[in-house]
């Protein structure tokens, strides 16, 4: 069953401008993690948040974790045509610190 | 470069076929696991290991099975192929017990599609 999920499932933006994307889950979490996938490639893991976290940065990614609603989001600022990818949140939670469970993800487009 | 390979990256099968996706990392990850993308699902677990010699089932591991021998490798097997397991299917490490600290490193995936 999915855990997170993606919010806006699409969004295309223009080179420079910020890409914003929510996740929202539905049980308690140990950390929600965010990754990209290019077309026909693997996930790259690009940030992970503990739940004791609110916020995190790392260069041009902002994360945020709200637990009492259950939601996270992801700023990718000045965005550069590279950044097109799909977007995936998941989460770790329960009794277990091995699995992860994704979300459907969310398709960036930035065009040029 | 230190990695998860996955082999082999296509594949097409009968139904009825069985074959063995193979999936080794030298990065000496404990936790190893295999997962199924397909278009609008996102990606579902199939099974996971924690160490050799110790598996466990995901969410969709009917059709499946693994097996831990060593740290290093993690197959997958394809016991009788059906078109319902047609799928990019991607296998994924992390290093520690205490996964909170750390992200999945994710091999390159192997595109399967059964006829």
């Amino acid at each position: 069953s999915q855990q997170g999920e993606e919010d806006p499932q699409a969004l295309s933006i223009q080179e420079g401008e910020n890409a914003t994307m929510n996740c929202s889950y539905k049980t308690s979490i140990n950390n929600l993690q965010w990754y990209r996938q290019n077309s026909g490639r693997g996930l790259v893991h690009l940030i992970l948040i503990r739940s004791n976290e609110r916020e995190k940065h790392s260069g041009r990614l902002r994360v945020t974790l709200d637990t009492s609603k259950k939601s996270s989001s992801l700023l990718i600022t000045a965005s550069r045509a590279a950044d097109t990818a799909s977007y995936f949140c998941a989460t770790n939670s329960g009794g277990s610190n091995y699995k992860l469970t994704f979300g459907k993800g969310t398709l960036l487009t930035v065009n040029p | 470069n230190a990695g998860v390979t996955q082999t082999p990256k296509f594949q097409v099968l009968k139904t009825g076929q069985s074959m063995t996706l193979q999936c080794a990392q030298d990065m000496n990850h404990e936790y190893m696991s295999w997962y199924r993308q397909d278009p609008g699902m996102g990606l579902r677990l199939i099974h996971y290991s924690v160490g050799a010699g110790i598996t466990d089932q995901g969410e969709v591991p009917n059709g499946y099975n693994v097996s831990r021998s060593t740290t290093e490798d993690f197959p997958l097997r394809l016991l009788s192929a059906a078109p319902s397991q047609t799928s990019v299917y991607f296998c994924a490490s992390s290093y520690s017990k205490t996964a909170s600290n750390y992200g999945y490193t994710f091999g390159s995936g192997t595109r399967l599609t059964v006829v």
